[in-house]
């Protein structure tokens, strides 16, 4: 596609259950990360991949948040659990080359999460 | 570790008003640093970015120069538009990490 794509755009979960994000990034771009937004704040860093290697997942706030992208390309962040602190937007990232000077994030729409 | 902190919005103007958001960092190395926006209903989009002390970058009338001095980058516009309120937000990324990392952003509303 044109441009990172997130599914779904919105999700209610009920607390306790078990939510699955989708991210499909640019084809091509080999870095690919994970963000969460509260409201009125700015994207806070969750996971880091490139390709398939999972870098960095030194942002995720507890074991209950697990990533992955096994083939390099479409990545899911999945929390279990889910508590009402988890509400927030999910915004999804992916960048090429790998890294460098001020080489750019190309930012999906973002999935908003509430938790009832 | 590396942080990014911006004036707080919102920031309320006038069609054709001069614009500045401030932007101070810290970092442990030599970042690359950049200006995103977002409008609303959309994700997160580069407006512009500088990669070594003293550069500008600029892109839609806006400006920021990096300035390792006084780590900062701060952004302006000389006559805004109601077109560009927005969130817009400040980031930097260290080399070799890839990572931005990205201020808590200031919102900017354009009045007719």
């Amino acid at each position: 596609g044109a441009g990172v794509s997130q599914s779904p755009r919105y999700k209610v979960a009920k607390r306790g259950q078990d939510v699955a994000l989708r991210c499909d990034p640019i084809s091509g771009h080999v870095s690919l990360f994970w963000y969460q937004q509260a409201l009125g704040q700015g994207p806070e860093f969750l996971t880091y991949f490139q390709n398939e290697a999972q870098l960095d997942k030194s942002g995720l706030p507890s074991d209950r948040f697990f990533a992955e992208r096994p083939e390099g390309s479409v990545s899911t962040l999945k929390i279990q659990r889910t508590q009402q602190e988890d509400s927030a937007v999910y915004l999804c990232a992916s960048s090429f080359p790998v890294g460098g000077e001020g080489t750019e994030a190309f930012f999906g729409q973002g999935t908003r999460l509430t938790v009832v | 570790g590396d942080s990014v902190t911006q004036m707080e919005g919102p920031v309320t103007l006038s069609e054709e008003a001069f614009l500045t958001i401030n932007c101070t960092y810290t970092a442990t190395g030599y970042p690359s640093l950049f200006w995103y926006v977002q409008y609303p209903g959309e994700g997160l989009q580069l407006l512009l970015k500088a990669t070594k002390a003293d550069d500008k970058g600029s892109n839609k009338g806006f400006e920021a120069t990096y300035r390792k001095e006084t780590t900062s980058f701060h952004l302006e516009k000389g006559s805004v538009q109601v077109s560009d309120s927005a969130v817009y937000f400040c980031a930097l990324s260290e080399r070799g990490s890839y990572i931005p990392t990205f201020g808590r952003g200031t919102s900017l509303i354009v009045h007719p």
